[in-house]
Formats: C-alpha cells, sequence, structure tokens
C-alpha cells in the first residue's frame, strides 16, 4: 500500500533562517506531488505542485521555493523565513490530476519567531 | 472555471444531533466528488467519495450522495459523537485543465457531551 511520510512534524524557527521540509512517498511511482500551506484557522492554500522529477509549478510567488530531486521525494525550502511563513504545510499525492483523490501527510507546523 | 462552495461554520452540535454540511460544486462534465476530515493538529484524511452521479459515498457512519441535479453533494450523519469534532473539506478535481484538487473552504465541526 502506498504511504506518505513528511517531516518534521513542528518547527520553530527564527525569522530569516532557512527552511527544508521534506516529504517521501512509498508505494507508487511518478505520483503527482504537492505543498499546501494551511494559515490558523483557514482553509487550504496550494503552494507548489509537481508531475515529474525536477518539473515544478509554482501556484503563489512567495518566499518559498520547491524541488523534487527524486520520483518520490518533495522538498519544500526557503533561503530566509518571514513570520508570515508561519502555518501548517501539508504535503500530497495522487495518482494524476485529472479525476482522483489525493492524499496527505500528517503535516508541519511550523513557527517562524 | 471550476468550484466548490461549502457553508460557513462553524458548526456546533450537541452528540447525538444530525448533522448536515452543505456543498455545491460548479463543474464541467461530472467529475468525481470528495469530502475530507481533518482532525485537530493532523492532516486531511479522504473520508468518503462518489465517482458518478447518484451515487452514495459513505464512511464511519457519513454519508453523502452526488446529485448532479442539483450539483450538490451534502455530507450527512444521523447521530454526532465528540470524536467527530474537526474541519471537512469538500473537494473536486481540476480535471484536464487543472492542477490539483478545487477544496472548499472548510467548515468546523465542534461536537458537545
Amino acid at each position: 500500500s502506498q504511504t506518505i511520510h513528511q517531516w518534521p512534524a513542528t518547527l520553530v524557527q527564527p525569522v530569516g533562517s532557512p527552511l527544508s521540509l521534506e516529504c517521501t512517498v512509498e508505494g507508487t511511482s511518478n505520483p503527482n506531488l504537492y505543498w499546501y500551506r494551511q494559515a490558523a484557522g483557514r482553509g487550504l492554500q496550494l503552494l507548489f505542485y509537481s508531475v515529474g522529477i525536477g518539473q515544478i509549478s509554482s501556484e503563489v510567488p512567495q518566499n518559498l521555493s520547491a524541488s523534487r530531486p527524486q520520483d518520490r521525494q518533495f522538498i519544500l525550502s526557503s533561503k530566509k523565513l518571514l513570520l508570515s511563513d508561519s502555518g501548517f504545510y501539508l504535503c500530497a499525492w495522487s495518482i494524476d490530476s485529472l479525476n482522483t483523490e489525493a492524499f496527505f501527510g500528517q503535516g508541519t507546523r511550523l513557527t517562524v519567531v | 472555471g471550476d468550484s466548490v462552495t461549502q457553508m460557513e461554520g462553524p458548526v456546533t452540535l450537541s452528540e447525538e444531533a444530525f448533522l448536515t454540511i452543505n456543498c455545491t460544486y460548479t463543474a464541467t462534465g461530472y467529475p468525481s466528488l470528495f469530502w475530507y476530515v481533518q482532525y485537530p493538529g493532523e492532516g486531511l484524511q479522504l473520508l468518503l467519495k462518489a465517482t458518478k452521479a447518484d451515487d452514495k459515498g459513505s464512511n464511519k457512519g457519513f454519508e453523502a450522495t452526488y446529485r448532479k441535479e442539483t450539483t450538490s453533494f451534502h455530507l450527512e450523519k444521523g447521530s454526532v459523537q465528540v470524536s467527530d469534532s474537526a474541519v471537512y473539506f469538500c473537494a473536486l478535481p481540476p480535471g484536464q485543465a487543472g492542477t490539483a484538487l478545487i477544496f472548499g473552504k472548510g467548515t468546523t465541526l465542534s461536537v458537545s457531551s
């Protein structure tokens, strides 16, 4: 069966520090991968999606970037965190983006102080 | 473009009350429809889905029927429990023109004993 791992679960980082969040999927090949952010008490904001290695599309211009160095690995990064980067970050995968569901990781709670 | 409209929350109920969370959609064709649940501090979990008109998805006592006449996919449960307290999201796939699932804004359910 397929599983998705996301870490760390929680992170407290100072303003201006770098960020690296990692997500890996097991049990499937060539998944679509997604990074979402959820601000406190609000809905989901799609940040990045990827349909293959090295293929990244950004939905919202911001202080973050994403990379997909391997088929089932998706990394969210920042060179210098801002206070506004605080939130709950969710990684997800799907078989395709046409008519199927997505499966989510457990999320990372990021607090920038 | 395709969209999902969900009733605004929060919804506050007593244990054993009947639950309805309304969801309507705008889409080309007849996409699959999904309900996700997010428990506090966790990622989203697929609660149920329906893949064609008149299908009824069900799981954990929750049900939703795909109504193409009214373009709706309302979530119902006959008797809620305290453990059902969570945020519920209605979603549909983007189809060929999109990139990722289209989510409603989420409805927070709070059940008290």
